[in-house]
């Protein structure tokens, strides 16, 4: 599975958009891009994927670049309980998940 | 109703012993994982299991044995425990084994203290 780059914090105004950038140039063509978090002390929890196209589902949104050598995962409106350590996972079908160090996303009040 | 539940929540013990975790998932997946998050909270995946096959074994130590009753339950059990085996155990499942869409959902962790 291909590596991924993460920023190791953000911080973000509760109400507004949290965007959280991820990295991943080696990425090959039958590499999916996935997006989990992890509240503190819980199991991560899946949040959403994509292969090229944007995708969306109630949580957040999931654009990737045309060269998909990058992505961005929207929370459109952010809350306190959106804080969490957000891992940005490629995957090609290997069966467990590669954790990196993910982005710590603080939402202020 | 939890999907993926795990006891116990917590687990304190002494060098040396022998302890289990359960796992059990009620979504009717065929795979199911369990994997380690250190004190440094790096998540890594230590076992799969595919229809009580196991399909995956990560550098791991012997001592630690994941055990497949039927599919919708995986145990592990670890032998002789060592000061270095603290830290937060997470079991998963997920539909079908291989799959690059198959998305895995995990339980709430057992977290392990060994004395």
């Amino acid at each position: 599975d291909a590596k991924t780059t993460q920023p190791p914090s953000m911080d973000c105004a509760e109400g507004r958009a949290a965007n959280l950038p991820c990295n991943h140039s080696t990425i090959s063509g039958n590499e999916y891009v996935y997006w989990y978090r992890q509240i503190h002390s819980q199991g991560p929890q899946y949040i959403i994927h994509g292969l090229k196209n944007n995708e969306t589902n109630e949580m957040a949104s999931l654009i990737i670049t045309e060269d998909r050598k990058s992505s961005t995962l929207i929370l459109p409106h952010a809350t306190l309980r959106d804080t969490a350590v957000y891992y940005c996972i490629v995957r090609g079908g290997a069966d467990g998940l590669t954790f990196g160090k993910g982005t710590h996303l603080i939402i202020q009040p | 109703d939890t999907a993926v539940s795990q006891t116990p929540k917590y687990l304190v013990t002494q060098m040396g012993n022998d302890k289990s975790i359960k796992c059990e998932q009620n979504l009717g997946h065929d795979t199911m994982y369990w994997y380690k998050q250190d004190s440094k909270k790096f998540l890594k995946i230590m076992f799969s299991y595919n229809n009580k096959e196991l399909i995956i074994n990560e550098t791991v130590p012997n001592r630690f044995s994941p055990k497949s009753p039927d599919k919708a339950h995986l145990n592990l059990h670890i032998n002789s425990l060592e000061l270095g085996d603290s830290a937060v155990y997470f079991c998963a499942s997920s539909q079908r084994q291989g799959r690059s869409t198959d998305t895995q959902y995990f339980g709430p962790g057992t977290r392990l203290t060994v004395l």
